[in-house]
Formats: C-alpha cells, structure tokens, sequence
C-alpha cells in the first residue's frame, strides 16, 4: 500500500526549533515531489512547498520562504519540515502529501506554539 | 484570501444534485487542469478529481468534474449524508509555480 506517515503531534513554546517528518512507504518515493501543506485551525488548505527526493530540489511559496526549511533524504524516505524559531501563528495541522496530483495525503501532524 | 474563489458553503437534500464552483484566472485554472479534494470532519484531505475530471480507483461516479475558461465545478449527485464535508479546488499556477488552492465549500446535507 502506497503511503505517507507523518509524526506524531508537537507543543512548543515561542522561539523554539521543530523538525516534523513525513515517511513514504509502497512506492518509489525518490520518484515523485513531496509537498507540504498548512491548515490552520478552522481555515482552508495553503501550499508551504515541494521537494523532489532523488535530487533535493525546493521550491517554496513565496509566503513561506524565509520561514520554514524543507529537506529529504532518500535514503530512508523521508522528507521534513523544519522551523528554527518557531510562533504562535505557525500553529496548524501540516499535512505532506505526493505531488504532482496530491493523491496520497499523511495523516497530517498538528503543531501547536504556545506560551 | 486563497487564490482560486469558492463559494463558503452550499446544501441540499439526500439524493439530490448539487454543484461547487471554483473561480480562478488566466495563470491557473486558465491554462491548468483542476484537482478536487473531500475533506471529512477531522481527517486529511482526499483526492476526488484529478485532471479536472477523472476519478481515482474507488471514487463513486456520483462525483464528476467539469472546466470551462477560468471556472471549474465539481458536482455531486445522488447526495448522501456521507458526502458532509469540505471540498477544495487546486490547480498548478504558472506564475506562482507552485500549486494553489480554493478557500473550500462546506457542504451540508439536510
């Protein structure tokens, strides 16, 4: 079975670093872009980025470059979602999902920022 | 403010048809094919339409999409109490190079 497992939920503090992962499993995971996906509490769903596997290659939204730090490594199918100073308003639901149609979607991994 | 335009929320009454629009422009819906997802209360999103409107393997052909210049629409017919959730639009956007979403209607069956 095709598949992507993400991490389990985080609580931060302000200012705080977090790395989340994203697991692909069942196929060829170097073979396809991993995007990653925010939805805050109560809002509809916004591109954070993509990466492609084999190589490394990012793209980000230009309203999260700067922001936030997508990284894979192959070897272990994984790709992560990272942020070095972490705010309030990043809490939301991340959801990492198989570019190019968005056909297989993770569990989604909820990160909550608060003092 | 989302990129492409949906409507908040549409309802209607078991086994009837309804159908959500999704509005976009030149660099996005109107070059670019359309993806539709079902989002149930509390899980993750899931495909329902790809390439405007073909269905992935398990998907009911209650579910149908449709294009037309800048606008796409998702109709569902035959509607069930099972089909309450949220659906959003995407496409690829060639000046943002990277895909966009619609805002999501939420669908309410009466």
């Amino acid at each position: 079975e095709e598949q992507l497992v993400q991490s389990g939920a985080e609580v931060k503090n302000p200012g705080e670093s977090l790395k989340i992962s994203c697991k692909g499993s069942g196929y060829s995971f170097s073979s396809y872009w991993i995007g990653w996906v925010r939805q805050m509490p109560g809002k509809g769903l916004e591109w954070v980025g993509l990466i492609y596997p084999a190589d490394s290659d990012t793209r980000y939204s230009p309203s999260f470059e700067g922001q936030v730090t997508i990284s894979a490594d192959k070897s272990i199918s994984t790709a992560y979602l990272q942020w070095s100073s972490l705010k309030a308003s990043d809490t939301a639901i991340y959801y990492c999902t198989r570019h190019v149609t968005f056909d297989i979607w993770g569990q989604g991994t909820m990160v909550t920022v608060s003092s | 403010q989302s990129v492409l335009t949906q409507a908040p929320s549409v309802s209607g009454t078991p086994g009837q048809r309804v159908t959500i629009s999704c509005s976009g422009i030149s660099s996005n819906i109107g070059r670019k094919t359309v993806n539709w997802y079902q989002q149930l209360p509390g899980t993750a999103p899931k495909l329902l339409i790809y390439s405007t409107n073909q269905r992935p393997s398990g998907v009911p052909d209650r579910f149908s999409g449709s294009q037309s210049g800048t606008s796409a629409s998702l109709a569902i017919s035959g509607l069930q109490s099972g089909d309450e959730a949220d659906y959003y639009c995407a496409a690829w956007d060639d000046r943002l190079n990277g895909p966009v979403f619609g805002g999501g209607t939420k669908l309410t069956v009466l």
